[in-house]
């Protein structure tokens, strides 16, 4: 069965980076592109950006798209989302998830919180 | 680049009861490119309808979608205890995703 594994908590300081794994599994992990959103606590989901697994080919968010790298593995069926230059806004619950065979996201990661403090 | 508004922002109803969320878009959009997802609380978003009707692999037909232009609906009738969480609906079109704000949908 699909399933997109993340990588675990992260406890960062302002000014560092943070790189979050997500792990594909049950499928052709070329076939479909991954996509990073992020969820402040209390607040909505926000689009960060996607990658191409196939091509490697990124898109990002106007917002963020000066401190974030989307990059896969594709021996490893692995995507990665680096976040640099991390502040306290950045703390949110990172997922991934799986673009389905059109304009929507069928499979997600379980999340992965990243807490930004001094 | 297209804003998504959904309301209410909370909406307060019984099992059993009828559910209409909105989500209404800035600029016209395709049918195609909209999307309804369910979250509850500590777990990550799950599919609820794409192509803004169409229902996701195993969601149960208490759930529809409509909509087009700048309007779509998520109706839920019939609200089963499972069924009270947070929905988001969402665009993708040109490489670009947005979401809207989010719908709680409480007992």
């Amino acid at each position: 069965q699909v399933q997109l594994v993340q990588s675990g908590t992260e406890v960062k300081k302002p000014g560092a980076s943070v790189k979050v794994s997500c792990k594909a599994s049950g499928y052709n992990f070329a076939s479909n592109a991954i996509h990073w959103v992020r969820q402040a606590p209390g607040h909505g989901l926000e689009w960060m950006g996607w990658i191409h697994t196939g091509n490697g080919n990124t898109r990002y968010s106007q917002k963020v798209q000066d401190r974030v790298t989307i990059s896969r593995d594709r021996v490893a069926s692995t995507v990665y989302m680096e976040l640099s230059r991390l502040r306290s806004e950045d703390t949110a619950v990172y997922y991934c998830m799986r673009e389905g065979l059109g304009y929507y996201f069928d499979f997600w990661g379980q999340g992965t919180l990243v807490t930004v403090s001094s | 680049e297209i804003v998504l508004t959904q309301s209410p922002g909370t909406l307060s109803l019984s099992p059993g009861e009828r559910a209409t969320l909105s989500c209404r878009a800035s600029q016209a959009v395709s049918s195609p490119y909209v999307a309804w997802s369910q979250q509850k609380p500590g777990q990550p978003p799950r599919l609820v309808i794409f192509a803004a009707s169409r229902r996701a692999t195993g969601i149960p037909d208490r759930f529809s979608g409509s909509g087009s232009g700048t309007d779509f609906t998520l109706t839920i009738t019939r609200l089963d205890p499972e069924d009270f969480a947070v929905y988001h609906c969402h665009h993708y079109a040109g490489s670009r995703v947005t979401f809207g704000g989010g719908t709680k949908v409480e007992i």
